[in-house]
């Protein structure tokens, strides 16, 4: 079975530069999660999806950050403009439905953005 | 608000036990993960607890203890591969549903 797909996998842009990065969750899984990682503040969740309605959009830092799930097995997160301070490294997550009987998230390669 | 706690950096020696802690503080629990994540890597789920006791999972167990607010993992039999980051993360109800928080990670370092 594939896992979570991510794409691109690297990312070099210049700020003020528009930044899209893409997501197809794993077929099955309702849940779809958009994460940041940096040395400093760590994993952090950003949004996340459920039957492709977003959630929980309290973690996107500012209006600048933007996500979209159009359906089941597609997600954009989009950067515009980029600044450098959102240099880090993006994941993608889904998870399962069955939220009862606690479900793990599986993660996606990441994508590393870097903003010059 | 909510805090998860775990050491920043940990090492032991090929063979040995090491055991991770975490504490947590958060408004609501709906169980707790550990994740292992490899040097640029993605995260992979080793483990879940959501009710206080030991789960036993190969050569990794992981406990908890819901009145205490703490948690830990065990890595027996410690290989050279088990050098990694590993994540603590809480499930925490918000609203009709809930988020993961995740801990920033304890980076263990397994020497020969």
């Amino acid at each position: 079975d594939a896992g979570v797909i991510q794409s691109p996998r690297h990312e070099v842009t210049e700020m003020g530069q528009e930044v899209t990065l893409r997501c197809k969750p794993i077929s099955g899984h309702d849940y779809l999660f958009w994460y940041r990682q940096t040395m400093m503040r760590g994993l952090e969740l950003l949004i996340y999806f459920n039957n492709n309605v977003p959630i929980d959009d309290s973690g996107m830092p500012e209006d600048r950050f933007s996500a979209k799930m159009p359906n089941a097995s597609f997600s954009t997160l989009k950067i515009q403009p980029s600044e450098p301070r959102d240099s880090a490294v993006y994941f993608c997550a889904s998870s399962p439905p069955g939220l009862a009987g606690g479900s793990e998230q599986f993660f996606g390669p990441g994508t590393r953005l870097t903003v010059l | 608000g909510q805090n998860i706690d775990q050491p920043t950096e940990m090492t032991a020696t090929e063979g040995a036990i090491v055991q991770i802690n975490c504490t947590y503080q958060t408004s609501g629990f709906n169980g707790l993960f550990w994740y292992q994540q490899h040097a640029g890597e993605a995260p992979t789920f080793l483990s879940y607890n959501v009710l206080d006791g030991l789960e036993e999972k190969g050569r990794f167990s992981s406990f908890l203890s819901r009145s205490k607010g703490y948690s830990y993992l065990l890595l027996k039999e410690l290989q050279m591969k088990d050098s990694a980051s590993y994540l603590c993360a809480v499930r925490a109800p918000m609203d009709s549903s809930y988020k993961l928080i995740f801990g920033s990670g304890t980076r263990l370092l397994v020497r020969p």
